[in-house]
């Protein structure tokens, strides 16, 4: 089936250490995207890639970086430079940066 | 700067009514897409429906319908015959142009509860 998978489905970061999520798409998306959902807010854009080895910072990349070496992976780093990374994040991507986003279904990231 | 409000925290609708949730947005474009997601408990987003601003007609997509006024920057969601199954956070997001690259930007949801 086609779709965007994220791993894990929780993840549990202690102080000073970074820690990557996963995001892969078998979907031939070219743009992808990493937001970062805290409780009673709206989605927030971190970092988005229209192709591969390129991609954008968005409203909150501090303390966050990505790769993007191929088309259907999009992993986001958390740093130790992000002081608050207890939130919900959720990966998506699309056809070209006109379309539709498709989302998947999240990682939880909690500090120990 | 686009933002994207939603004046309604929470509603409550009862099974089989209907319900309208608000959103209203500011923007300068002219041509632009707006969007509504649902996320129920599972926290996945679910593309809801989509509206086109250069269209005129009102999009729908089964019992899920939107009231979109231009002019007044307003696009409201109509759920009708609601089903328990409706109940969400529903979010309204607005897709914005910046540097070559298009963005969505999101209102803070509005939760849905339906009664049986």
């Amino acid at each position: 089936d086609g779709g965007i998978t994220q791993s894990p489905k929780y993840l549990f970061r202690k102080e000073g250490q970074n820690v990557t999520l996963s995001c892969e798409q078998n979907l031939n998306h070219d743009a992808m995207y990493w937001y970062r959902q805290d409780p009673g807010q709206g989605l927030r854009l971190i970092y988005y890639s229209q192709i591969v080895n390129d991609f954008q910072k968005g409203d909150i990349a501090e303390g966050y970086s990505v790769s993007r070496e191929k088309k259907e992976s999009f992993p986001l780093t958390v740093t130790s430079a992000q002081k608050n990374p207890t939130a919900f994040y959720l990966c998506a991507s699309t056809r070209d940066r006109r379309e539709t986003q498709y989302f998947g279904p999240g990682t939880r990231l909690l500090v120990l | 700067a686009q933002t994207v409000t939603q004046s309604q925290p929470e509603m409550s609708v009862q099974e089989a009514e209907t319900v309208t949730l608000s959103c209203t947005y500011d923007t300068s474009e002219s041509d632009y897409y707006l969007f509504w997601y649902k996320q129920p408990p599972s926290r996945q987003m679910i593309l809801v429906i989509r509206q086109e601003a250069y269209k005129q007609q009102n999009a729908t997509e089964n019992r899920f319908s939107v009231n979109f006024q231009k002019a007044a920057k307003s696009f409201s969601l109509k759920i009708s015959d609601s089903q328990l199954g409706d109940a969400a956070m529903y979010f309204c997001a607005y897709r914005r142009r910046q540097g070559g690259s298009e963005k969505l930007v999101f209102g803070k949801g509005t939760k849905l509860t339906v009664n049986p």
